[in-house]
């Protein structure tokens, strides 16, 4: 099967303006993860759902960030009024449910955020 | 809070020659450990992971890793690079909250 899908690949924007982020994850993964990759701060989490539970948005930088997961598929990561910092690579990953034991994350291509 | 550390930002070596990448991570009890690689542009690929059990696991492309808890350390070794194995390396940590913990990562870069 596919793996991690994530849209766009590239994505500009003005500094002010919202964007959304798409991921696809893994089918019959119900744990799907967004972390950001920067240059100053390296890899980082932001946000975590596993099935219907709610969201682990401890990793979540400011009140900008959002992410929503409809019908426990695809998820959007949406950032409302882009500041320049927000430039990063936003990858997506998903795994099987953990049972006690860690279920490695698969990881997408990410989608290259640029804030001009 | 746990926390990973990869001392080499940039490596280099010859092709042929044998690597190894330093990962020390600090933590209360033993995580779940994990070795991704990433080439340009592309997101992170899984090399191998620790869950427990053996110390030693082996991974994809001809990659180990050894599982020292008296070091707290998981370091990924290869005994003969290839110049496609020229990527970014990130070591990263699992320790039940599902998130993982990254590294800073180590840049390889392979000499022919």
């Amino acid at each position: 099967g596919a793996g991690v899908s994530q849209s766009p690949s590239n994505k500009v924007t003005e500094k002010g303006k919202d964007v959304e982020l798409r991921c696809d994850p893994i089918s019959g993964h119900t744990a799907l993860y967004w972390y950001r990759q920067s240059l100053g701060q390296g890899l980082e989490f932001l946000i975590y759902f596993q099935g219907n539970s709610a969201p682990d948005k401890s990793g979540l930088p400011s009140d900008r960030f959002s992410a929503e997961r409809t019908g426990g598929s695809v998820s959007t990561l949406t950032i409302q009024r882009t500041q320049q910092e927000d430039s990063a690579v936003y990858l997506c990953a998903s795994s099987l449910a953990g049972t006690g034991v860690a279920q490695p994350q698969h990881f997408g291509d990410g989608t290259r955020l640029s804030i001009l | 809070a746990q926390s990973v550390t990869q001392p080499d930002i940039h490596i280099t070596v010859s092709e042929g020659a044998s690597l190894e990448l330093r990962c020390n991570y600090s933590y209360g009890a033993t995580p779940y450990l994990f070795w991704y690689v990433q080439s340009p542009g592309q997101g992170l690929q899984l090399l191998l992971k620790y869950f427990s059990g053996d110390t030693l696991v082996q991974g994809i492309k001809g990659f180990e890793a050894e599982f020292k808890r008296s070091q707290s350390s998981f370091n990924l070794r290869k005994p003969s690079v290839h110049w496609s194995d020229a990527a970014e390396y990130f070591c990263a940590v699992e320790t039940g909250r599902r998130a993982l913990t990254f590294g800073s990562g180590t840049r390889l870069q392979v000499q022919p």
